[in-house]
């Protein structure tokens, strides 16, 4: 059970915009900057959105990122094949002083 | 070019021990955050500790404290988790990352903008 609640699983079609959720509490999301990483089969993490929603250069806009409250979710607008992997959101948690990361959204395009 | 190459891994009996490293190279180490984060066959990403620059700060996970330990040798640019008591659950790839932003105070981020490969361990009698 991991701290960080998201989906399991997400799809959409090309073109489209698909967005995936991830739920914590006021000691993690509530108090810290959240984190999202895609990871593509076979291959290490990559960080895609920092500090809420900020992008590492490389990283097209079409993926965004927003926090409210205990909440955070990724948004990918414009859906690619390529789009299709594993997301995970992260954050520091200040009750547990460690980093925890959610359990992870496998995206499907179909 | 930043690299970050694990190594240690391998197949060890429960109630072992392993040591991992892994090399950085492209970058003033010294001036770094670096974490570990493993990640269990067909599972999803769990951070395992992380480690202040000079070394004088550590973090874990609770399942991990009291058997692994994280440190650091800056003058080999080398970053190492020595794993004790080991237990089929630790079974994992274990990836270790570098913290986005040098020369950072406080180590309380899951920022991470470069990765290793990855070195696989497995706990199995």
């Amino acid at each position: 059970q991991s701290v960080l609640t998201q989906p399991p699983s997400a799809s959409g079609t090309p073109g489209q915009r698909v967005t995936i959720s991830c739920s914590g509490s006021s000691s993690n999301i509530g108090s810290n900057y959240v984190y999202w990483y895609q990871q593509l089969p076979g291959t290490a993490p990559k960080l895609l959105i920092y500090r809420n929603n900020q992008r590492p250069s490389g990283v097209p806009d079409r993926f965004s990122g927003s926090k409210s409250g205990t909440s955070a979710s990724l948004a990918i607008s414009g859906l690619r094949s390529e789009d299709e992997a594993d997301y995970y959101c992260a954050a520091w948690d200040d009750s547990l002083s460690e980093g925890v990361f959610g359990g992870g959204t496998k995206l499907t395009v179909l | 070019e930043v690299q970050l190459v694990e190594s240690g891994g391998g197949l060890v009996q429960p109630g072992g021990s392993l040591r991992l490293s892994c090399a950085a190279s492209g970058f003033t180490f010294s001036s770094y955050w670096m974490s570990w984060v493993r990640q269990a066959p067909g599972k999803g990403l769990e951070w395992v500790a992380n480690i202040k620059q000079d070394g004088s700060e550590k973090y874990y996970v609770d399942s991990v404290k009291g058997r692994f330990t994280i440190s650091r040798d800056n003058a080999k640019n080398s970053l190492y988790l020595q794993m004790n008591s080991l237990r089929a659950e630790d079974t994992a790839v274990y990836y270790c990352a570098r913290d986005r932003i040098e020369g950072l105070w406080s180590g309380y981020y899951v920022d991470f903008d470069y990765w290793g490969q990855g070195t696989l361990v497995t706990v199995s009698s």
